[in-house]
């Protein structure tokens, strides 16, 4: 089945510890991104990534980090989480840069005491 | 002004009625439109693309495209209760990849 996943799911954890949240897709695609959902303020991209070892900042990338090793994989690093990325969190993938069907990761819900 | 725009709502409709949910976008060069729809916790859904002008048809769902006025529109007839959701509007900018989503509609059905 075609999918991206997404993991953990949910995630309490306080400021100042580090942490992953891992995405992965099995439909070969070259183009993934993360975005961040915050009640009226809609998606937000944080980083996108074009192919391997490609990546670049969407627009709310500050606290953030990404990296693409392999074409599969894309974690989404928070480096020293605060309370204001507290927020749900969804991994999305597409076949190419210039393919405009988007796929989505089933969301993280993260909280930041 | 925002490059996505649709009314929050939340819309009321009774059911069995036409919901109309209405976007507007910025950028005249925007060539890929589409309607998600996302339940409460969970991810968006991809339910319409259109790409020319005019309507375009899937079972109890309708896109309409108006290039000229920069307006894409979601028609659902025949609500049901299970549309309750929040309906996203995502523009695609082919000029830098982007697909750009509004801040969401938020649905109701009422029975």
């Amino acid at each position: 089945e075609a999918q991206v996943t997404q993991n953990p799911r949910y995630l309490i954890t306080v400021t100042g510890k580090k942490l992953t949240v891992t995405c992965s897709q099995n439909m070969n695609h070259e183009y993934m991104s993360w975005y961040r959902q915050d009640p009226g303020l809609g998606l937000r991209q944080i980083y996108y990534s074009m192919n391997v070892e490609v990546t670049d900042k969407g627009d709310v990338p500050e606290g953030y980090k990404v990296s693409r090793k392999e074409k599969r994989n894309f974690p989404l690093i928070l480096e020293s989480p605060s309370p204001n990325q507290t927020s749900l969190y969804f991994c999305a993938s597409r076949r190419d840069f210039g393919t405009d069907t988007q796929y989505f990761g089933p969301g993280t819900r993260l909280t930041v005491l | 002004q925002k490059e996505v725009e649709q009314n929050s709502g939340p819309l009321s409709v009774p059911e069995g009625a036409i919901a109309s949910l209405n976007c507007t976008y910025s950028d005249r060069v925007s060539q890929s439109f589409f309607w998600y729809r996302q339940y409460s916790g969970k991810s968006p859904e991809l339910i319409m693309s259109i790409y020319s002008n005019g309507d375009k048809e899937d079972g109890r769902f309708t896109a309409q495209l108006n290039k000229a006025s920069q307006y894409v529109s979601l028609l659902i007839r025949d609500s049901q209760p299970s549309d309750s959701a929040t309906y996203l509007c995502a523009v695609f900018y082919n000029q830098g990849g982007k697909l750009i989503f509004g801040q969401g509609t938020e649905l109701s059905v009422k029975p």
